[in-house]
């Protein structure tokens, strides 16, 4: 059985740093690409970024681009985001989601619970 | 990159068909068959029910079905039943610096 399970989230300040995990089980990690899809409270989905299989590949959303930091550890079998800079409008729920395939196309056919980041001071 | 337009709502009754709208551009619904539809239910995370356009996941019922048109993909329900009642998003590639895009998001309502 896949299983996504984030953790790391809370009530941090504006400006400060937040690093999200995600620890995937039930699946060969390193066969698919990952992604972050976030969501405000009683809004839409927003992707984040994603990464390839191998690192080779990642994009960001222009929202995070320059402050936000995938990556991910195929030993480890594990997702990492790491958040600097942080916003009020970060404030949402993160979703680690599992792609189809290697590469940054996204799909994704699997998705944690999310783990909620709270930006206020 | 602007978020993919849905309508906010749509309704029918149940054993009706409905369909969802997804508009783009040529730089990504248009231009790629990598769009996908989730859905979600209150508190729930979301669950794929369509990608590549109209390819069905293993387990997602045959009463769900994905095509695209130029620049604009659709979601049709057949046989709506009151699970169905749930929160729709479409989703693209994009061939901008922002590899995807989401659509505005489409609430489903079952009469």
């Amino acid at each position: 059985e896949v299983q996504l399970v984030e953790s790391g989230g809370g009530l941090v300040q504006p400006g400060r740093s937040l690093r999200l995990s995600c620890a995937a089980s039930g699946f060969t990690f390193d066969d698919y690409a990952m992604h972050w899809v976030r969501q405000a409270p009683g809004k839409g989905l927003e992707w984040v970024s994603g990464i390839s299989w191998n690192s080779g590949s990642i994009g960001y959303a222009d929202s995070v681009k320059g402050r936000f930091t995938i990556s991910r550890d195929n030993a480890k079998n594990s997702l990492y985001l790491q958040m600097n800079s942080l916003r009020a409008e970060d404030t949402a729920l993160y979703y680690c989601a599992k792609d189809l395939v290697s590469e940054v196309i996204p799909s994704f056919d699997y998705w944690g619970q999310g783990t909620l980041v709270t930006v206020s001071s | 990159q602007s978020a993919l337009t849905q309508p906010a709502s749509v309704s029918g009754s149940p054993g009706q068909s409905i369909t969802i709208s997804c508009t783009g551009t040529s730089s990504d619904v248009g231009g790629y068959n990598y769009v996908s539809w989730y859905q979600q239910h209150p508190g729930k995370a979301p669950k794929l029910m369509i990608y590549d356009v109209s390819n069905r996941p293993s387990g997602v019922s045959n009463r769900f079905s994905g095509s695209k048109s130029g620049n604009t993909a659709s979601l049709t329900i057949s046989g709506l039943q009151a699970e169905d009642e749930a929160d729709y998003y479409c989703s693209s590639y994009t061939s901008s610096s922002t590899l995807n895009v989401f659509g505005t998001g489409t609430k489903v309502t079952v009469l």
